[in-house]
């Protein structure tokens, strides 16, 4: 079955502990990305990557970081967390476009991380 | 920049009523235009998309028109279900390359018997 496989599921943890989110696909997709998803706020970028060692920003990258070192894998790291990172995060893939068109996103089932 | 700007939630129908999701967005060229179902507890999961102006995305009974001239993707059903009942969010990927969704903030649908 095709699907994107986020670990945990549920996380509760104590600020400054770092922690890892793990992503993997078995779908060859090429483009891998994490979005946090807040009330009021839908789902925001955080970091994405177009393919193995490449990896930017999205639009709230702070106190984040993450790698790509092989094709179906892409982990979540939070080097010091902090209450303000609690959210429910989803890891997404996507193939490139094929003739111009794009066919959209896979996600996982999400994680959600309480930080106290 | 681009955004996406959705109807705020929640929307409470009862069972065969007509549903209509309103959804704005700003984006330089052409996007690509996509709705997003989130159910309880799961991920998210594509219902519909439309690549160019007029286009139609239909799934699962929902439809929405990719409308240029007014910057809109609605989304309809004309008849919900209470399975329809989740989280809908409308999103875009502007056009001529890159693979960044950009979403509103979501609407939540509670459908009721």
């Amino acid at each position: 079955e095709a699907q994107v496989t986020q670990n945990p599921r549920y996380l509760i943890t104590v600020t400054g502990k770092k922690l890892t989110v793990t992503c993997s696909q078995n779908m060859n997709h090429e483009y891998m990305s994490w979005y946090r998803q807040d009330p009021g706020l839908g789902l925001r970028q955080i970091y994405y990557s177009m393919n193995v060692e490449v990896t930017d920003k999205g639009d709230v990258p702070e106190g984040y970081k993450v790698s790509r070192k092989e094709k179906r894998n892409f982990p979540l790291i939070l080097e010091s967390p902090s209450p303000n990172q609690t959210s429910l995060y989803f890891c997404a893939s996507s193939s490139d476009r094929i003739g111009g068109e794009w066919y959209g996103y896979t996600f996982g089932s999400g994680t959600r991380l309480t930080v106290v | 920049g681009n955004s996406v700007t959705q109807m705020e939630g929640p929307v409470t129908l009862s069972e065969e009523a007509f549903l209509t999701i309103n959804c704005t967005y700003t984006a330089t060229g052409y996007p690509s235009l996509f709705w997003y179902v989130q159910y309880p507890g799961e991920g998210l999961q594509l219902l519909l998309k439309a690549t160019k102006a007029d286009d139609k995305g239909s799934n699962k009974g929902f439809e929405a028109t990719y409308r240029k001239e007014t910057t809109s993707f609605h989304l309809e059903k004309g008849s919900v279900q209470v399975s329809d009942s989740a989280v809908y969010f409308c999103a875009l990927i502007p056009g001529g390359g890159g693979n960044k969704l950009t979403f509103g903030t979501g609407t939540q649908l509670k459908v009721e018997l």
